[in-house]
């Protein structure tokens, strides 16, 4: 069964500065894709970004961009010129390509307070 | 527009109480999903339904039950068997059952708490 870990519990940032949230996971599959979501204190699940596997390419969304490592299992995700509206937990998810349903694994998130 | 609508935002149960917790989607996706969110655990799968009349059992399915008669509307019971069914609940829809399309949309979650 695949896994996904987020180590960090919480992360703080300064207002303007650049930060990057962790992500690893585990899987003997070849083929999926990887994604951040970001959940306000409104709750409501956002897309920030995905990541297909067999990709080499590093995603980018203006100043979201991740660090894609297959071999090593990781999918970081990096907040550049961090603004206020950037504070919420970050979560990191899997979802197989396999039929499993099109379910997604999220780790456990990391909550992201941005400092003025 | 389109999206996904949980109702209601807030709900309190009684010991012993099934309740049940709508969720309708006007996107005409196939796929829908119920997930339940804890401090500290992330998101956990409940079930899934890839096509109406049908669904599976998600990660931690004891206590909950669900239905989907019809392609817009996948509902799910709380029953007296969940021992701690105090959380936040989100439903998810997601246009293609196989997986091709990863694109999901959420609703913006049902609070349950026991009381």
């Amino acid at each position: 069964a695949q896994t996904v870990t987020q180590s960090q519990p919480e992360m703080s940032v300064q207002e303007a500065e650049t930060v990057t949230l962790s992500c690893t996971y585990d899987t003997s599959e070849s083929d999926y894709y990887l994604f951040w979501y970001k959940q306000p204190p409104s709750r409501q699940m956002i897309l920030v970004i995905r990541q297909e596997a067999y990709k080499q390419q590093n995603a980018t969304e203006n100043r979201f961009s991740v660090n894609f490592q297959k071999a090593a299992k990781s999918f970081s995700l990096k907040i550049s010129d961090s603004q206020l509206g950037d504070a919420a937990m970050y979560f990191c998810a899997y979802r197989s390509l396999h039929n499993q349903g099109g379910k997604l694994i999220f780790g456990q998130g990391t909550e992201l307070s941005v400092k003025p | 527009d389109g999206g996904i609508t949980q109702s209601p935002k807030y709900l309190f149960r009684k010991e012993g109480q099934n309740v049940t917790l709508s969720c309708e989607q006007n996107l005409n996706h196939d796929a829908m999903y119920w997930y339940r969110q804890d401090p500290g655990q992330g998101l956990r799968l409940i079930y899934y339904s890839q096509i109406v009349n049908d669904f599976q059992k998600g990660d931690i399915a004891e206590g909950y039950s669900v239905s989907r008669e019809k392609k817009e509307s996948f509902p799910l019971t709380v029953t007296s068997a969940q021992k701690n069914p105090t959380a936040f609940y989100l439903c998810a829809s997601s246009i293609d059952r196989w997986g091709l399309n990863y694109g999901y949309t959420f609703g913006s979650g049902t609070r349950l708490t026991v009381v």
